[in-house]
């Protein structure tokens, strides 16, 4: 089955502690990004990545990091996580942005994180 | 700058028509998405228009007016499965998506 998959799908930690979230997907696709979503406020992008190796910042990328060593994988990294972090993360995945026109974008379920 | 305008919330009754707006302005346009986004749950994919006019799916209509920077979702037959939010999303010139806050549609009985 063609899905994006995220681990773990809930998690509350504390401040300052590391963490990372993972993306994984089965179709191939070149681009991968993730998105925060809080209320009111809509998707947000933090980082997509068209290909392997090659990284952007979207929209609001401080306090996270991401790599994509392989195609398929697109963790996101927090490296000292705080409060205003708490969200709902959704990790997605689409063929080639200049194909964009003709294909959405595949969503993973979503990781609720809470940092106290 | 870039910016995208959507109702916060809709009501509606079961059975009914309802029209969810959506205005744009983007650097460039490639076409404009909307998804579906049950509470909790990951956006769905509905419809995506490039060019001018209605395109219809079922229950679901999506139109677009490049000229107006405008497009709207019609949603016809409504049922309460339909109780989620919408999401409007522009494409811009480097094929970046531009998202709306979304439209939450409650439907009545």
């Amino acid at each position: 089955e063609a899905q994006v998959t995220q681990n773990p799908r809930y998690l509350i930690t504390v401040t300052g502690k590391k963490l990372t979230v993972t993306c994984s997907q089965n179709m191939n696709h070149e681009y991968m990004s993730w998105y925060r979503q809080d209320p009111g406020l809509g998707l947000r992008q933090i980082y997509y990545s068209m290909n392997v190796e090659v990284t952007d910042k979207g929209d609001v990328p401080e306090g996270y990091k991401v790599s994509r060593k392989e195609k398929r994988n697109f963790p996101l990294i927090l490296e000292s996580p705080s409060p205003n972090q708490t969200s709902l993360y959704f990790c997605a995945s689409s063929p080639p942005a200049r194909d964009f026109s003709y294909n959405e974008q595949f969503f993973g379920p979503g990781t609720r994180l809470t940092v106290l | 700058g870039q910016n995208i305008d959507q109702p916060t919330e809709m009501t509606a009754t079961e059975g009914a028509i309802v029209q969810i707006n959506c205005t744009y302005q983007t650097s460039g346009f490639n076409g404009l998405f909307w998804y579906q986004q049950h509470a909790g749950e990951a956006p769905t994919f509905l419809s995506y228009n490039v060019l001018d006019g209605l395109e219809e799916k079922g229950r679901f209509s999506s139109f677009l007016s490049r000229s107006k920077g405008y497009s709207y979702l019609l949603l016809k037959e409504l049922q309460m499965k339909d109780s989620a939010s919408y999401l409007c999303a522009a494409v811009d010139s480097n094929y970046q998506l531009i998202w709306g806050a979304g439209t939450k549609l409650i439907i009545k009985p």
